[in-house]
């Protein structure tokens, strides 16, 4: 069974720093690509960013390029997102989503059930 | 631009079909979009990828009540024999290269 489980969010103030995981299973990891889609209380699915299968390519939002890094180690079957310079607008669910390709971005077939970050002094 | 047009509140009635639209901006009819499904309080769930041929392959253990179809740059989710657990928000989703775009999302009622 296809697992995505997402980890690492919390309370952290403007300007402040915070990485969150996704540990996958069920499926081989290093063959699909891997995104970071967010969605702030209320509102709709918003996409973060997304990389290749070989963590080559990264490809990201412009309401967060320069600010968040997508990186992942294939041999722990782990994504993550490293986010710096947090914002308000930052305070979202974010979910983990497998790409159904390896190359590019494309779209999503499995998902998690996501982590809460909030963005507040 | 690439953009996704969904209509924000659609309703029908417990048994029926009903039958919600995403529409891609003017220049995109070739685009496949994804449909997911996200019920309250809950991750979302791939639905279907649909071309625009109309052609669809559904994800793991999605009822045969859920099709698709595309007409020009519309892409439609038709859900028939609704039941209870179908109310949920409905969204569309498209790629391009280096891009990934949502739809704003369609709240399905079940009456």
């Amino acid at each position: 069974e296809v697992q995505v489980l997402e980890s690492g969010g919390g309370l952290v103030q403007p300007g402040g720093s915070l990485r969150l995981s996704c540990a996958a299973s069920g499926f081989t990891f290093s063959n699909y690509a891997m995104n970071w889609v967010r969605q702030a209380p209320g509102k709709g699915l918003d996409w973060v960013s997304g990389i290749s299968d070989n963590g080559r390519s990264a490809y990201y939002a412009d309401s967060v390029k320069g600010r968040f890094s997508i990186s992942r180690d294939n041999s722990k079957n782990t994504l993550y997102l490293e986010m710096n310079s947090l914002r308000a607008e930052d305070t979202a669910v974010y979910y983990c989503a497998k790409d159904y390709y390896g190359s590019g971005i494309n779209y999503f077939n499995y998902w998690g059930q996501g982590t809460l970050v909030t963005v507040s002094s | 631009q690439l953009v996704l047009t969904q209509s924000p509140s659609a309703s029908a009635s417990l048994g029926a079909s009903v039958k919600l639209t995403c529409t891609l901006s003017s220049g995109h009819s070739s685009y496949a979009i994804a449909w997911h499904q996200q019920q309250p309080e809950k991750g979302p769930r791939y639905l279907m990828k649909l071309d625009s041929d109309g052609s669809h392959s559904k994800g793991d253990g999605i009822p045969d009540r859920f099709s698709g179809s595309s007409s020009g740059t519309e892409r439609y989710l038709i859900i028939s024999s609704l039941q209870s657990e179908d109310e949920a928000d409905y969204y569309c989703q498209t790629w391009g290269t280096g891009i990934v775009v949502f739809g704003g999302g369609t709240k399905l009622t079940v009456l």
